[in-house]
C-alpha cells in the first residue's frame, strides 16, 4: 500500500531563508508525486507534480522538488522565503492513473519577519 | 467564476439532522471526489466517482452517502449527523494529464455538528 510521511507538522523560516519541506513516500511501483498548497480559508491548489522524466520538477511561485528514488523522497524547496508563502503544504502520492491520491498530513509553513 | 463551487460554505447543525453538501463544476471533468480535512490528519477521501454511473467508497465512507446527479454535480449527504463529523469538507475534480490525475479543489464547506 502506498503512503506519505511529511516530517514536521510545523516549520518556521525567516523571510529570505531557504524553505525545505520534507516528504517521504512508500510505493510498490514507480509513483506519481505531488505537492499541493492551501492558503488560509481556501482549497488546495497544485504546486507541482512528478510523473516521469526529469527528477527535478519546477512549480509555481519559485518552488521546486526533486524525486529521489533511492531515498524514497520528494522534498519541496524554495531558495528564498516570502511572507506570502505562509500556508499549509501537502505532499501526495498515487501509483497510476486509476488510483486514488493519498495525501500526507500536511506541514504548516510559518514565515518569520 | 470559480470552476469548482461548494454550497453551503458554512453550516452549523445539530446531532441527528440530515445534511447535504453540494458540489458543482464547470471544468468538464469526469472524476469527482469528496474529502474531509481535520487538523493534524490531512485530507481523507470519503467517496469518489470516475463518471456518472460510477461511485466508489474511499477511506472513511461510514456515515456518509453520495449522489452523482450529473457530470457536473456531486453531492455528499450525512444521513444523521454526529459531532465527530465536524470538519472542513472539500470537493475536487480531476482530469488525466501527463498520465495521471491533477486535482482541482473547491473552496471547502465548514461543517459544525453540535
Amino acid at each position: 500500500a502506498q503512503s506519505v510521511t511529511q516530517l514536521g507538522s510545523h516549520v518556521s523560516v525567516s523571510e529570505g531563508a531557504l524553505v525545505l519541506l520534507r516528504c517521504n513516500y512508500s510505493s510498490s511501483v514507480p509513483p506519481y508525486l505531488f505537492w499541493y498548497v492551501q492558503y488560509p480559508n481556501q482549497g488546495l491548489q497544485l504546486l507541482l507534480k512528478y510523473t516521469t522524466g526529469a527528477t527535478l520538477v519546477k512549480g509555481i511561485n519559485g518552488f521546486e522538488a526533486e524525486f529521489k528514488k533511492s531515498e524514497t523522497s520528494f522534498h519541496l524547496t524554495k531558495p528564498s522565503a516570502h511572507m506570502s508563502d505562509a500556508a499549509e503544504y501537502f505532499c501526495a502520492v498515487t501509483q497510476n492513473r486509476d488510483d486514488k491520491i493519498i495525501f500526507g498530513k500536511g506541514t504548516r509553513l510559518h514565515i518569520l519577519p | 467564476d470559480a470552476d469548482v463551487t461548494q454550497t453551503p460554505r458554512n453550516r452549523i447543525t445539530k446531532t441527528g439532522k440530515r445534511i447535504m453538501l453540494e458540489c458543482s463544476q464547470t471544468k468538464g471533468h469526469d472524476r469527482m471526489y469528496w474529502y474531509r480535512q481535520d487538523p493534524g490528519l490531512g485530507l481523507r477521501l470519503i467517496y469518489y466517482s470516475f463518471d456518472v454511473k460510477d461511485i466508489n467508497k474511499g477511506e472513511i465512507s461510514d456515515g456518509y452517502s453520495v449522489s452523482r446527479q450529473a457530470q457536473a454535480k456531486f453531492s455528499l449527504s450525512l444521513e444523521s449527523a454526529i459531532p465527530n463529523q465536524t470538519a472542513l469538507y472539500f470537493c475536487a475534480t480531476s482530469e488525466l494529464t501527463s498520465g495521471t490525475d491533477t486535482q482541482y479543489f473547491g473552496p471547502g464547506t465548514r461543517l459544525t455538528v453540535l
